[in-house]
């Protein structure tokens, strides 16, 4: 079955600042990766998807996140940090079988922001 | 674009009652599913429909646990003599068309609170 780590439940940076946070997957098939953000008292929402074209792959609000395969590996960054983006993030990973089509999320990263 | 509702915001009950939550998809959607999220955790995925067909259940939606997508519009999910474990937020979401890729619209969640 696919599962996503995500390491690190809180990440601090200053506003400005790179934002990195980590998430490697497990699938016994290649994946689709996900990210999504939950913003306080809202429902979640989807910042980037990867189903096997680019590696490299472009979110909205300036967030983007690499697909390695070689790392299992699929973080998301961010070169500079605004206030706004303070949230918890969440990766998840479907697999690509027919029937078995929902998402298995991580546990979350919460994203605060230091003026 | 109304999005996803889900009503109740907030539910409290007494152990061994019954609760049932409601969600509206956005109209178009023909993909509608069920999560639950407890804290610190990420969303954990109960169920989903595609119009009116319940296509998959998690081996943790209990026989206490019932969901129904009656025409393939709203769904209920039903959860029968509650216990302090069921207190989490129960979240649902809906996509359009089929396939492991599509993007998911979540709504702000039901959160209940046994006691």
């Amino acid at each position: 079955a696919q599962s996503v780590t995500q390491l690190g439940s809180h990440v601090s940076v200053s506003e400005g600042a790179l934002v990195l946070l980590r998430c490697n997957y497990s699938s016994s098939v290649p994946p689709y990766l996900f990210w999504y953000v939950q913003y306080p008292n809202q429902g979640l929402q989807l910042l980037l998807k990867y189903t096997s074209a680019a590696t490299l792959v472009k979110g909205i609000n300036g967030f983007e996140a690499e697909f390695k395969k070689s790392e299992t590996s699929f973080h998301l960054t961010k070169p500079s940090a605004h206030m706004s983006d303070a949230a918890e993030y969440f990766c998840a990973v479907s697999d690509r079988v027919f029937g078995n089509e929902k998402l298995t999320f991580g546990t979350g990263t919460r994203l605060t922001i230091i003026p | 674009d109304t999005g996803v509702s889900q009503d109740p915001r907030h539910k409290i009950t007494k152990r061994g009652q019954n609760v049932t939550f409601r969600c509206d998809p956005i109209s178009e959607h023909n993909r509608l599913y069920w999560y639950r999220q407890t804290l610190g955790q990420g969303p954990e995925f109960l169920t989903y429909f595609q119009n009116e067909a319940q296509l998959e259940k998690s081996r943790l939606l209990s026989d206490r646990f019932s969901a129904e997508r009656p025409k393939g519009s709203f769904s209920t999910l039903e959860i029968q003599r509650t216990e302090q474990g069921d207190s989490a937020m129960y979240l649902c979401a809906s996509s359009l068309g089929q396939g492991s890729t599509e993007k998911l619209f979540f709504g702000s969640g039901t959160q209940l609170s046994v006691l």
